[in-house]
């Protein structure tokens, strides 16, 4: 399997404009995450999903912010309109989920780096 | 809620040897996981050891081994014989067991000398 997969690896947009960055979680799981991680908050839990359902988004910083799962094996995530103080990484990760055993190891994709200017 | 918290910020440690980084957790659940990960300079996650709370006996992998106290809520990481390649930032992780979501530590760099 190639593992969780993100795109694109790296974003650069000026403020204001929209950023869509995409997952596609490994085939079989059921539960998917969207992190970010910056240097001042380290890494926040910003939504995730159970069978392609939004369970908590409580980490969702603000209404600029939205995500998706159409189907099973693709997230999407949102910033509309993207502010300089959402440059961060943003990660994507996915888990057997409910059902899935008695443990959920959550394997991560390797980030998008966005910078707004 | 729950809440993970590493106290040391950075950490160095000579090549060979033993190294430990803390973890405390507050939680009030009876069943739960911790893990550690680690995040190279190329920033992927990388799981290093799980351990299930109802398990007494202390996870083992290889080189990393882990220190869990449950009354104490403490996961301490244990690294032997530290190699370059270990450099890198270590985060532990409670996994909720209600909701399978994670609260991540606010991590621990770790330097490893030549």
């Amino acid at each position: 399997d190639a593992g969780v997969i993100q795109s694109p690896r790296h974003e650069v947009t000026e403020m204001g404009q929209e950023v869509t960055l995409r997952c596609k979680p490994i085939s079989g799981h059921n539960s998917l995450f969207w992190y970010r991680q910056t240097m001042m908050r380290g890494l926040e839990l910003l939504i995730y999903f159970n069978n392609n359902v939004p369970i908590d988004d409580s980490g969702m910083p603000e209404d600029r912010f939205s995500a998706k799962m159409p189907n099973a094996s693709f997230s999407t995530l949102k910033i509309q309109p993207s502010e300089p103080r959402d440059s961060a990484v943003y990660f994507c990760a996915s888990s057997l989920g409910y059902g899935g055993g008695s443990y959920n190891e959550q394997f991560f994709g390797p980030g998008t780096r966005l910078t707004v200017l | 809620a729950q809440t993970v918290t590493q106290s040391q910020p950075e950490m160095s440690v000579q090549e060979a040897e033993t190294v430990t980084l803390s973890c405390t957790y507050d939680t009030s659940e009876s069943n739960y996981y911790l893990f550690w990960y680690k995040q190279p300079p190329s920033r992927q996650m990388i799981l290093v050891i799980r351990q299930e709370a109802y398990k007494q006996q202390n996870a083992t992998e290889n080189r990393f081994s882990v220190n869990f106290q449950k009354a104490a809520k403490s996961f301490s990481l244990k690294i032997s014989d530290s190699q370059l390649g270990d450099t890198a930032m270590y985060f532990c992780a409670f996994e909720d067991s209600g909701t399978y979501k994670y609260i991540f530590g606010t991590g621990t760099r770790l330097k490893v000398l030549a």
